[in-house]
């Protein structure tokens, strides 16, 4: 049960590159979530899918866009990267159906941008 | 401001010390859910416990336990007899249970604890 994959692990771009992170889950969760971590700042919310269909922007959504594109994958993109988006980003799920449940993390991406 | 609180942004303290981090959370819902998580120094996220809002009893887990407080907004975590290993990055989030903050999971922004030998 691979549970939360998150590609690529690692990535360098130079300012003004565009990239795609993505996201997929096997457990069946309707709700998917993006959160980038930084120090001392903890894991802020980018932004959210309750179900599949629907998108909502969390506290930093600025420079970033999603899509869902099934009920599986989540995919973050940066279509102009600028070095205030060097980060790591990770990619979770779970099934807010069950509310009480926790969310599953993917590994993480590490992203520099140059 | 802040949904989840953790004050404590690093914690030091040597093997065998009880170590208590901290977490307040804000809230207006009645219902909602807190969560422990653990990041250790390979970076990874790792879940440790969730606590729905009905239930205040506390829970100990080995040398963990939590203590769950609704009249002052807390879900303290304490470590007994704390080891090296459990140097990592601590995080309490919560999930609330509906209106416009529906689905959304906030974080504290963590506690670092180190556990020297």
């Amino acid at each position: 049960n691979a549970g939360v994959t998150q590609t690529p692990k690692f990535q360098v771009l130079k300012t003004g590159q565009s990239m795609t992170l993505q996201c997929a889950q096997d457990m069946n969760h309707n709700s998917m979530y993006w959160y980038r971590q930084d120090p001392g700042m903890g894991l802020r919310l980018i932004y959210y899918s309750a179900s599949e269909g629907t998108t909502d922007k969390g506290e930093v959504p600025n420079g970033y866009n999603v899509s869902r594109l099934n009920k599986r994958e989540f995919s973050l993109r940066l279509e102009s990267a600028a070095p205030s988006q060097t980060s790591v980003y990770f990619c979770a799920s779970r099934d807010f159906r069950l509310r009480n449940t926790e969310a599953f993390f993917g590994q993480g991406t590490r992203l520099t941008v140059v | 401001a802040q949904k989840v609180t953790q004050a404590q942004t690093e914690i030091s303290v040597v093997e065998k010390e009880d170590v208590t981090l901290d977490c307040v959370y804000e809230t207006r819902d009645t219902t909602y859910y807190l969560f422990w998580y653990k990041q250790p120094p390979s970076g990874e996220l790792v879940f440790l416990i969730r606590r729905n809002s009905f239930d205040e009893q506390n829970e100990i887990s080995g040398r963990y336990s939590w203590n769950f407080q609704k009249s002052t907004s807390s879900f303290n975590f304490t470590i007994t007899a704390s080891q090296v290993v459990d140097s990592a990055v601590y995080f309490c989030a919560l999930s609330e249970s509906g209106g416009s903050t529906l689905g959304r999971l906030y974080f504290g922004r963590g506690t670092q604890l180190t556990v020297w030998p």
